[in-house]
């Protein structure tokens, strides 16, 4: 594996389920973000890790939860959710989660939520 | 606040019809500019970063160019397999904590054969 993988790439889920997503990072970098995209939407940050710890909350509910066992990996812990949840959720890595770093992304996972 | 505004919307091109692409943007400490394609169901794929007004970076077809204010991306001679959203996003500098990205919304790019 290469790049920034994720799964699984599609996943739909009732409001009452408990679901998590992955993300693995194979570029040996020390910082991993969690984006959303929604239509017509610009894509919009959720959480940002640095060598395992948060560096930054955006202010994102708390049915979301993320994870960071290591620098390779990210977790994105999913709890009653709503429809209005439903996206693409993606998850990136940079070198550092400092200024001119290009971020990479993986290809996202697809999240219906009935 | 730090905004990015993408234009057009949208874009429709015949195979060899070479147009630009536009971002403006409002920022506190311009720390770079980065510009992404987007496939369908796909995530973003990494294209270029600039870093001050004046620069300027080219791959294949696709030339950045960065002022004060915007940057354009330049699409010459643009072939179907071109076709994508193109996102523009911003780092600004921070106090504390990452300096993120901000995102537009993209301009989705169609070349027609």
């Amino acid at each position: 594996e290469t790049g920034v993988t994720q799964t699984p790439r599609h996943l739909v889920m009732g409001m009452t389920n408990k679901k998590s997503l992955k993300c693995e990072q194979h570029l040996g970098h020390n910082a991993m973000y969690w984006y959303k995209q929604s239509a017509k939407k610009p894509l919009e940050l959720m959480f940002v890790y640095s060598l395992e710890e948060r560096v930054e909350n955006n202010s994102v509910p708390s049915r979301f939860s993320p994870e960071c066992p290591n620098s390779s990996h990210l977790f994105l812990h999913l709890h009653t959710l709503q429809p209005e949840d439903s996206a693409l959720y993606l998850c990136a890595s940079s070198p550092t989660p400092g200024p001119y770093n290009e971020q990479f992304f993986g290809p996202g996972t697809r999240l219906t939520v009935l | 606040e730090d905004q990015v505004t993408q234009s057009p919307e949208a874009l429709r091109l015949q195979e060899g019809e070479s147009s630009s692409l536009n971002c403006s943007y409002t920022v506190s400490g311009l720390r770079g500019l980065f510009w992404y394609r987007q496939d369908p169901g796909k995530g973003p794929e990494f294209l270029f970063t600039l870093y001050s007004a004046g620069e300027e970076k080219e791959k294949e077809r696709l030339k950045a160019t960065l002022t004060k204010k915007e940057s354009f991306l330049h699409i010459t001679a643009p072939k179907p397999e071109d076709s994508a959203t193109y996102l523009c996003a911003v780092q600004a500098g921070t106090q504390g904590g990452s300096e993120k990205l901000v995102f537009g919304k993209g301009t989705k790019l169609t070349v027609n054969p």
